[in-house]
């Protein structure tokens, strides 16, 4: 089946610096890939929706100057959280779509802000 | 707005019981649900799949049924097994533009007693 990987799967980080999330589509190429938060024992909020060389869409209350998406390629896209506070620490998990319009997950990143 | 609903939102069976999931969602023009397993502070297992066409999926000892009109799925798990302990959620896809998008139910977290 399809894989995507996500690096790092863990994050330490004082407040008020910028962390760099990857996701990456290993054996498939993804035009839509999306990114999704958790917060504890809450479901999956979707973020944003990021398309191979165009700007992401973001969902409605979710800063797009804070969370900045890069999908440069058709295997990769990148979350960087801007200026990070205690408020950001989360689980964030990326997912990416085949040509048959399923979404693959990621394993995750778990993200604390200090 | 498609909504996703899951009950009960939390359930604690004995081992060796069959049980029943149950996912609603509010809005019909769907292009396929998923059901999903998630371990505690882990990323997401795709269980199940059904396109919008089908009535029903099976994978061993799991079986995910779909009324589309309705807006009712049920995943039911046959001989509960302890390492079944995880927490279930439920997603439907629609497609749009931007690809496909999915909505998460809450999930119900589901405890196996041995």
């Amino acid at each position: 089946g399809a894989v995507v990987s996500q690096h790092p799967s863990r994050v330490i980080c004082k407040s008020g610096t910028s962390v760099k999330i990857e996701c990456r589509s290993l054996d498939f190429q993804a035009t839509t890939m999306f990114w999704y938060r958790q917060f504890p024992k809450q479901s999956l909020m979707l973020m944003a929706t990021s398309n191979e060389g165009s700007k992401a869409t973001y969902e409605q209350g979710v800063e797009k100057d804070k969370f900045l998406i890069n999908h440069a390629s058709l295997t990769l896209s990148t979350l960087t959280v801007t200026s990070a506070h205690p408020e950001d620490s989360s689980f964030y998990i990326c997912s990416a779509n085949d040509r048959g319009n399923e979404q693959f997950f990621g394993p995750g990143t778990r993200l604390t802000v200090l | 707005k498609q909504e996703v609903t899951q009950i009960p939102a939390a359930l604690s069976v004995p081992e060796g019981e069959n049980l029943v999931l149950n996912c609603s969602f509010t809005d019909s023009a769907i292009y396929n649900l998923q059901w999903f397993r998630q371990d505690p502070g882990k990323g997401l297992t795709s269980l199940l799949l059904i396109q919008s066409s089908q009535r029903e999926q099976t994978s061993g000892r799991l079986n995910a049924s779909l009324d589309k009109s309705s807006g009712r799925s049920t995943l039911y798990i046959a001989a509960s097994q302890p390492g079944d302990s995880a927490t279930y959620l439920c997603a439907v896809s629609t497609v749009e533009t931007s690809g496909s998008r999915l909505t998460f139910g809450e999930g119900t977290q589901l405890t196996v007693n041995p």
